[in-house]
Parts: C-alpha cells; sequence; structure tokens
C-alpha cells in the first residue's frame, strides 16, 4: 500500500509570508502528527491530530497551525515565517493508538530567506 | 512534559564491531519506546520498539533493553555493517493525554567504518 506522501518536497519562501504544507496518510490510518526536524535538535513534536480533533501540541508559537480532514489528510501552516523556521518538515501517521508505529513521510524541505 | 536524552552524539565503529547507544528519559509513566533510523536524505524507519512490560527485544543483529527503574534504554547492534551508518533516534511516548506523542532525543550518528 502507498506510505505516507508529503507534498511539496521543497519550498523556498521569504520572510514574513506564510506557507501551507500537506500530508496524506497510509490508508486507514487515522491519526496524522508533525515534527520539525534541524540539525542538532533532532525531532521536535509539533501537534497530532485524530479524526480531525487535534490531541496533542507541542511548544511551538501560535505562528504554527494545523487541520486535518473528514479522509484523514492533514495540512500544517506557517504564517508570518521567520528565518528560524528553515527546517525540515515531517509528518508521520498512525492508527491513532497508543503503543502502534508511526510512519514517516518523506518530508518537505523549508528553506526562508 | 517527557524529556529524552540520547547519547554519544556520534559514533565510529569498525565493521564487525558492536554499537550501542542509550537513552534516558524523564516521564516514569511513559510504555513506548521506539527506536529509528535515518539515512541521509531519507525519512525516519522504525527498527525496533519495546514496550513497558518488557525488559529486552532481539530481532537479529539489533536489541533494545530497557530499565523502567533507572528510566533508561538502550540499542544494540552487533556485527555491524556499512550500511548500518545512520543517525538513530531513540523515542519515548507520554503519559495520560500525551500517550499518542512521541518525544525524541537528539540522535545519534553511526558510522561503521569498513
Amino acid at each position: 500500500k502507498a506510505g505516507v506522501t508529503q507534498t511539496p518536497r521543497y519550498l523556498i519562501k521569504t520572510r514574513g509570508q506564510q506557507v501551507t504544507l500537506s500530508c496524506s496518510p497510509i490508508s486507514g490510518h487515522r491519526s496524522v502528527s508533525w515534527y520539525q526536524q534541524t540539525p542538532g535538535q533532532g525531532l521536535q513534536f509539533l501537534f497530532e491530530y485524530f479524526s480531525e480533533t487535534q490531541r496533542n501540541k507541542g511548544n511551538f508559537p501560535g505562528r504554527f497551525s494545523g487541520r486535518q480532514f473528514s479522509n484523514s489528510r492533514s495540512e500544517m501552516n506557517v504564517s508570518t515565517l521567520e528565518l528560524g523556521d528553515s527546517a525540515l518538515y515531517l509528518c508521520a501517521s498512525s492508527l491513532g493508538q497508543p503503543e502502534t508505529e508511526a510512519f514517516f513521510g518523506q518530508g518537505t524541505r523549508l528553506t526562508v530567506v | 512534559g517527557e524529556n529524552v536524552e540520547q547519547h554519544p552524539s556520534t559514533l565510529s565503529v569498525q565493521e564487525g564491531d558492536s554499537a550501542v547507544i542509550k537513552c534516558t528519559y524523564s516521564d516514569s509513566a511513559s510504555n513506548y519506546f521506539p527506536w529509528y533510523k535515518q539515512e541521509l536524505g531519507k525519512r525516519p524507519q522504525l527498527i525496533i520498539d519495546i514496550r513497558s512490560n518488557v525488559g529486552e527485544k532481539k530481532d537479529q543483529r539489533i536489541a533494545v533493553t530497557l530499565n523502567k527503574t533507572a528510566k533508561h534504554f538502550s540499542l544494540h547492534i552487533t556485527e555491524t555493517q556499512p550500511e548500518d551508518s545512520a543517525v538513530y533516534f531513540c523515542a519515548a511516548s507520554g503519559s495520560g493525554g500525551s500517550n499518542y506523542k512521541l518525544t525524541f532525543g537528539k540522535g545519534t550518528l553511526l558510522t561503521v567504518n569498513p
């Protein structure tokens, strides 16, 4: 079956702009989590959605937001981009129960200039 | 919230040697501990996981041990091969309302020299 798909793969944006990233989970998966990956910081949790509801949120400013649609696809939005937002953004899908494997997408590489 | 510390940040071994990566976590109620491998330019992939009711788990050359009392868990790779070279991340799931959230360590860059 198809894996987790993220679009676009690469983005270059200017400081102050906003951006929307998309994540299509594995068929049947109802949970989508988003992570920011930067060199030396590992993967930092942004938020998790299950059945269109945000269940968990990490310690990121309100400029980072997300949503999930009825088909489980999820989008993440970052407004008023800052240089420090440059990172690889990964989404992961799972069945949504505790202790179940999370499958990652290839990520979207965002560069803010 | 949960905090996961991972050591070492870099590890270089000769092919055939063993490699050990260690992680500690802060939330004593955490009960799920996966390990992910991320090759350069690729997505993280689960290589092994362990749940709190088990002390050790093996899968061919890979093993994970968990000490809940000390709140630490370790990844052991035996007979390392060049294709084991990658960044390895440990993670822990939170408790209660955060048990759908994974907190990751900062990663270990493993280099296996032929």
